[in-house]
């Protein structure tokens, strides 16, 4: 069974804060990826990795940035957290020619004061 | 660019009724068409797919079939029971080769009451 697991089901930080979202995968897929889920918008993509070291911008990157130092583990990171950044955070997980199918973490509801 | 249109929610079904969730995309090439699901308090989970036009995905009771003339993948189920309450994504991607993003519609909030 492909397992994707994130650091923390809930987290609560304040306006200004550095936040790190930690995402580890073990099933060795190569490209990885990070969504906000928010109600009435469904899920954006915000940073999207295909390799090690590699990572691509997504549909909203402004406001974070993300990390992909081993195949495994992908982080986000949110540099001065504020208010409108208060969202579920998912992370997901795909293979090469896997024609798309992703696997996803079971998220993180980061709320920020 | 891709996007996913899906009937927007929240649908409110009893047991046992028959139900339809629509889902329309627009893409270039022949994307991979994909149904996920979130429970309460989890992450998404596939529920089903098809990789090409006339493919039918099927798990749970569930059906879609992959629609290449009306650029559709529609959610079906005969029978719903109470643990089908979730929220239904529909989602396509795969379209251009190397590029494994999705892009899902806004969802749909399903609930079954007894």
């Amino acid at each position: 069974d492909v397992k994707v697991t994130q650091s923390s089901r809930y987290l609560v930080k304040r306006t200004g804060e550095k936040v790190f979202l930690e995402c580890v995968q073990d099933m060795d897929h190569e490209n990885m990826f990070w969504y906000r889920q928010d109600p009435g918008l469904g899920l954006r993509l915000i940073y999207f990795s295909y390799d090690v070291k590699m990572k691509e911008k997504g549909d909203i990157p402004e406001g974070y940035s993300v990390s992909r130092e081993k195949k495994e583990r992908f982080s986000l990171i949110l540099e001065s957290a504020s208010t409108n950044q208060t969202s579920m955070y998912l992370c997901a997980s795909s293979l090469d020619g896997g024609l798309g199918e992703q696997y996803f973490g079971p998220g993180t509801r980061l709320t920020v004061t | 660019g891709d996007s996913v249109t899906q009937m927007e929610g929240p649908v409110t079904l009893s047991e046992e009724a028959f139900l339809t969730i629509n889902c329309t995309y627009t893409a270039t090439g022949y994307p991979s068409l994909f149904w996920y699901v979130q429970y309460p308090g989890e992450g998404l989970q596939l529920l089903l797919k098809a990789t090409k036009a006339d493919d039918k995905g099927s798990n749970k009771g569930f059906e879609a079939t992959y629609r290449k003339e009306t650029t559709s993948f529609h959610l079906e189920k005969g029978s719903v029971q109470v643990s089908d309450s979730a929220v239904y994504f529909c989602a396509e991607g795969g379209s251009n080769f190397g590029n494994e993003k999705l892009t899902f519609g806004t969802g749909t909030r399903l609930t079954i009451i007894p």
